[in-house]
């Protein structure tokens, strides 16, 4: 069973545009973090969020954390090439336990 | 500071050899997680340490894979005997604790033929 379903599942977009990517869950999660990883890397912390309705934002990229903290979205303002990577979203349950998402494949095209 | 490390980065070896997948946590981490990549599957949890206990390994996907973590700077993930479906890429990481964000390695590239 997939704890954290995160959609799209593939996205391929102009330089300029802007995203949004989901991640949902019917479980509550504690935490909740983004991850992006590139091409013959591991995942990076992007951020965490820990409060219900939470928004951070880190540069062109704002994360917000549901109000009931079982999802989770990614918006990208004016994408850029460099934006090119996977994007895991990963969430602490009650008890502690850690999940990774499906991940959401993004390609920036110049 | 030095991040994970894990070795080697790519392996290449035929059906039915042993193989052995090395990681180094950041130190001062309690924690220690083995995952494998995927394009059909993603990102699965195999198993996970604390302080060079295994925690949960349901994550295994059979008795030919097993891990070990004989002291806190060492961790090896062993397949024996490998199969082709074992290709994939096998991530290490470690945190101060299980909620707290992981730190990767920069993974093994793992085929096997």
């Amino acid at each position: 069973t997939q704890l954290l379903e995160q959609s799209p599942q593939f996205l391929s977009i102009q330089e300029g545009e802007n995203l949004t990517v989901y991640c949902n869950s019917s479980s509550v999660f504690s935490s909740l973090q983004w991850y992006r990883q590139e091409p013959g890397e591991g995942p990076v912390l992007l951020v965490t969020v820990v409060t219900g309705g939470e928004v951070k934002k880190l540069k062109r990229l704002t994360f917000q954390f549901g109000d009931a903290r079982k999802d989770s979205s990614l918006h990208i303002t004016a994408a850029q090439p460099g934006d090119t990577g996977l994007y895991l979203c990963a969430g602490a349950d009650t008890g502690n336990q850690f999940y990774f998402g499906t991940g959401t494949s993004l390609t920036v095209i110049p | 500071d030095a991040g994970v490390i894990q070795s080697p980065r790519h392996e290449v070896t035929e059906m039915g050899q042993e193989v052995t997948l090395r990681c180094k946590p950041i130190s001062g981490h309690d924690y220690l997680f083995w995952y494998r990549q995927t394009m059909m599957r993603g990102l699965e949890l195999l198993i996970y340490f604390n302080n060079n206990v295994p925690i949960d390994d349901s994550g295994m996907p059979e008795d030919r894979f097993s891990a070990k973590m004989p002291n806190a700077s060492f961790s090896t993930l062993k397949i024996q005997p490998s199969e082709p479906r074992d290709s994939a890429v096998y991530f290490c990481a470690s945190a101060y604790l299980s909620n707290q964000p992981q730190h990767f390695g920069d993974g093994t590239r793992l085929s096997i033929l």
